[in-house]
């Protein structure tokens, strides 16, 4: 089946410093990809869909500054949590739609502490 | 909000019960979709079910869908202990496109007692 590779799956960096996270669709392609957060015991909030070669659509609320996302190739995208804060400190996945109407499939996560 | 309602948010059972999770969504829908969180990970997908069906089942699964009332609910029967996750609806908007925004329940926390 369809599989999304996230990488890091948990990175603990220092306040001021830039984080990214890929995700790697493997024996698929993504010209879509969802980027979620989630806080403990809360919902997946979708942050941002990015797009293979045109500009990410971000939800309301979400700088798109601080959360840059590129989409370069059809079987990776990233995104780059920078100058991050304490306060950034969450869980982020990944996600690429499949065909029609079937299920997303997602990366692992990324554990982001910034101490 | 962006989220559907889920309930109960968690629920303890002992193992060998059958547990019931509901999900309540807002606009008119393709699909329904259920996926299971363990701890730390990401999500797995569990079962959808289409805006023209009214109940799937899936081995222990039975997920039921009421459009008229925008609900849905998903029964795990005969727990067990691998069951211990937590369970989310999401819905697939109408009209949708291999693009949509898929919107997550807030989740029901379900804890297996061995």
């Amino acid at each position: 089946g369809a599989v999304v590779s996230q990488h890091p799956s948990w990175v603990i960096c220092k306040s001021g410093t830039s984080v990214k996270i890929e995700c790697r669709s493997l024996d698929f392609q993504a010209t879509t990809m969802f980027w979620y957060r989630q806080f403990p015991k809360q919902s997946l909030m979708l942050m941002a869909t990015s797009n293979e070669g045109s500009k990410a659509t971000y939800e309301q609320g979400v700088e798109k500054d601080k959360f840059l996302i590129n989409h370069a190739s059809l079987t990776l995208s990233t995104l780059t949590v920078t100058s991050a804060h304490p306060e950034d400190s969450s869980f982020y996945i990944c996600s690429a739609p499949g065909r029609g109407d079937s299920p997303l499939h997602f990366g692992n996560g990324t554990r982001l502490t910034v101490t | 909000s962006q989220q559907g309602e889920e309930d109960p948010q968690a629920l303890s059972i002992q193992e060998g019960e059958n547990a019931t999770m509901n999900c309540s969504y807002k606009t008119s829908i393709n699909n329904l979709q259920w996926y299971r969180q363990n701890s730390g990970r990401g999500l797995v997908h569990l079962i959808l079910i289409r805006s023209n069906e009214r109940e799937k089942h899936s081995g222990r699964l039975r997920v039921t869908l009421d459009t008229s009332k925008k609900s849905s609910s998903l029964l795990i029967t005969a727990s067990r202990a691998a069951d211990t996750a937590s369970y989310f609806c999401a819905t697939v908007p109408s009209p949708s496109s291999s693009a949509s925004k898929i919107i997550f329940g807030s989740g029901t926390r379900l804890s297996i007692r061995p």
